[in-house]
């Protein structure tokens, strides 16, 4: 069973800043099966990311995804204030099972 | 407009049993694979089981299998995760979620139904 470790578990950024969140699965994985979701509190998580580098329907184009082999990254250019919340990294089904990472806090410094 | 609605929900003893049905809308449900995904109090989220379109191929997360079916009724545009043996550490929300038959992801998630094993 593959094992996603995503870091840090808390980044403080200032609105307008860059944030780059990381996601390390514990073998190799496809490209195909790595997914980033957004989580606010009180709602169901948003697919941001598809396909390591794929953008969701209605995603800002502030957010981009990048990667491969075990190292997978988030990367939002700006951060605008709605951005803040928990980020998930996800690997869908390498062993027909799917696996979140502990997720990441983006919160306001 | 695609709509998941979640339900049966609750207050249950440990070891006791629970079903919950999820209700979808706005797409051919048989088309596309379902998850049941949780996320405990303050904890992240956690993937609990899926199931393709014609339900003849379900997986479970290891923490549940054996416990947890995952079944779907097309019919009814219904799926159902039923939770037998249930423990304290199953207390989570849980969401329903679709997946997309052109990538790998959860486009479309339910609401979440509340689930807590208490006694």
């Amino acid at each position: 069973e593959i094992v996603v470790t995503q870091s840090p578990g808390t980044l403080s950024l200032s609105p307008g800043e860059r944030a780059t969140l990381s996601c390390r699965a514990s073998r190799g994985v496809s490209t195909t099966y790595i997914g980033w979701y957004q989580q606010k509190p009180g709602q169901a998580p948003r697919l941001l990311i598809y396909g390591v580098s794929s953008r969701a329907t209605g995603v800002p184009d502030r957010f981009s995804g990048s990667g491969s082999g075990t190292d997978f990254t988030l990367s939002i250019s700006r951060l605008e204030p709605e951005d803040f919340a928990v980020y998930y990294c996800q690997e869908y089904g390498t062993s027909q099972s799917v696996t979140f990472g502990q997720g990441t806090r983006l919160e306001i410094k | 407009e695609v709509r998941l609605v979640e339900s049966g929900g609750g207050l249950i003893h440990p070891g006791g049993s629970l079903r919950l049905s999820c209700a979808a809308s706005g797409f051919t449900l048989r088309n596309y694979w379902m998850h049941w995904v949780r996320q405990g109090p303050g904890k992240g989220l956690e993937w609990v089981s899926r199931i393709n379109g014609i339900g003849s191929n379900t997986s479970y997360a290891t923490s549940v299998r054996g416990r947890f079916t995952i079944s779907r009724d097309n019919a009814k545009n219904t799926l159902y995760l039923q939770m037998n043996n249930l423990r304290t550490e199953d207390t989570a929300v849980y969401y329903c979620a679709r997946g997309d038959p052109s990538f790998w992801g959860l486009p479309y998630w339910g609401q979440g139904v509340l689930v807590t094993v208490s006694s």
